[in-house]
């Protein structure tokens, strides 16, 4: 079974800066997916970003990047120039590589954007 | 807009009693997936069903059930409610369930969530 870890309950950043919220995974797997949804006070789950494992590039979604390092099982996800609208739950969760999986979240990263 | 329909936004009900949860996917998505967001367990994956069958089972409590219907709207059961079962049910969708290029491979996209209460 796959598990997916953030260990950052809770961060805050000032607008306009950059922030990195982490992720680690543990899995046997050699090919597979990993997200990271963005869940605001409305509480809809809003996909931010999405990496392919057999990808070495870097995904990267405007102001959202990730670093992901596979042999480290870390997937790391970088906002640049915060806004407050950035404020919310983020949720990075694992997908085996078959389409049509179910996704394992991690616990959740609550992020306050400052003015 | 996601484009997941779910079906009521909020339910209040009492100890004991049964819902029943709707969401309709995606126009064309066959994979339908249920989450439960509680506070002490988190998101969790529930039952996902694939053109009408049942293609995985998670964390889903025997008083809780599912289906998809040939329109391939699908609905969970929760029966003999209890206080625990008070969350947010998410039901997601995407376009399939077999192998494909990572180009073809689209991720799940969420329902606004139906937010049960049990009092």
């Amino acid at each position: 079974a796959q598990t997916v870890t953030q260990s950052q309950p809770e961060m805050s950043v000032q607008e306009a800066e950059t922030v990195t919220l982490s992720c680690t995974y543990d899995t046997s797997e050699s090919n597979y997916y990993l997200f990271w949804y963005k869940q605001p006070p409305s509480r809809q789950m809003i996909l931010v970003i999405r990496q392919e494992a057999y990808k070495q590039q870097n995904a990267t979604e405007n102001r959202f990047s990730v670093n992901f390092q596979k042999a480290a099982k870390s997937f790391s996800l970088k906002i640049s120039d915060s806004q407050l609208g950035d404020t919310a739950m983020y949720f990075c969760a694992f997908m085996k590589h078959n389409a049509g999986n179910m996704l394992t979240f991690g616990g959740g990263t609550r992020l306050m954007v400052k003015p | 807009d996601s484009g997941v329909t779910q079906t009521p936004k909020h339910l209040i009900t009492a100890t004991g009693q049964r819902v029943t949860l709707r969401c309709s996917p995606r126009s064309g998505d066959l994979s339908v997936y249920w989450y439960q967001q509680s506070l002490d367990q988190g998101l969790q994956f529930l039952i996902q069903y694939y053109n009408g069958e049942e293609r995985a089972k998670g964390n889903i409590l025997e008083r809780f059930s599912a289906q998809q219907f040939p329109d391939l709207h699908s609905e969970l059961n929760l029966s003999s409610l209890e206080l625990g079962d008070s969350a947010l049910y998410f039901c997601a969708s995407s376009d399939g369930d077999r192998e494909e290029t990572s180009e073809r491979n689209q991720p799940q996209h969420f329902g606004d969530g139906t937010r049960l209460s049990i009092l």
